[in-house]
């Protein structure tokens, strides 16, 4: 597509459901981000997918989040058993080249665990 | 490990006033450097770039210098307008494990009145 989409815009969740955020990245674009970015506050790196590399995870808060990109192309981000703290707006960047052309984001996901 | 370093803000500025925003970074290679810009209730977007020691960024009347000389790449912008308040972030992306990542700085409020 034209942009970087992730679905759905906005969740909304009991505590201790389960979630699943979606990137659908820009068609070509090897490297993929995610990020939180809680009320207020700057991005707070979560996972990097480059390829067909073994993802840096480092960014993970704890073991109730995963993720995984399916055929370098679409990218699911789960939290397990949400809490309170996990509300925020996630966001997803892709890119080709980033040291050349930075990267494109989408328009996030606002995540309120209530 | 990489770093960038910017003003926390918020900044408030008179329209038509000058706009610096300071931004500095650590990195063990040679990165590229970045400044993104975050309108209310919107993702992210590239607004300027720089991939090399003296290239300048421009873009929408911002400004900025990659110097290699002092670490910097400060955002400047002449005459800054309402439609200016936004939250900007710096981010570097240097090569690291053998791919590109990227790092943010904090984000910098600015608000722009009439």
């Amino acid at each position: 597509g034209a942009g970087v989409s992730q679905s759905p815009s906005n969740k909304v969740t009991e505590k201790g459901k389960d979630v699943e955020l979606r990137c659908d990245p820009i068609s070509g674009h090897t490297a993929l981000y995610w990020y939180r970015q809680s009320l207020g506050q700057g991005l707070e790196f979560l996972i990097y997918f480059q390829g067909n590399s073994a993802p840096d995870k480092s960014g993970l808060p704890s073991d109730r989040f995963s993720a995984e990109r399916t055929g370098g192309s679409v990218s699911t981000l789960t939290i397990q058993r949400t809490q309170q703290e996990d509300s925020a707006v996630y966001l997803c960047a892709s890119s080709s080249r980033p040291e050349a052309y930075g990267y494109t984001f989408g328009s996030g996901t606002r995540l309120t665990v209530v | 490990g990489n770093s960038v370093t910017q003003m926390e803000g918020p900044v408030t500025l008179s329209e038509e006033a000058f706009l610096t925003i300071n931004c500095t970074y650590t990195a063990t290679g040679y990165p590229s450097l970045f400044w993104y810009v975050q309108y209310p209730g919107e993702g992210l977007q590239l607004l300027l770039k720089a991939t090399k020691a003296d290239d300048k960024g421009s873009n929408k009347g911002f400004e900025a210098t990659y110097r290699k000389e002092t670490t910097s790449f400060h955002l400047e912008k002449g005459s800054v307008q309402v439609s200016d308040s936004a939250v900007y972030f710096c981010a570097l992306s240097d090569r690291s494990g053998g791919y590109q990542k990227v790092t943010f700085g904090i984000g910098t409020k600015l608000q722009v009145i009439p």
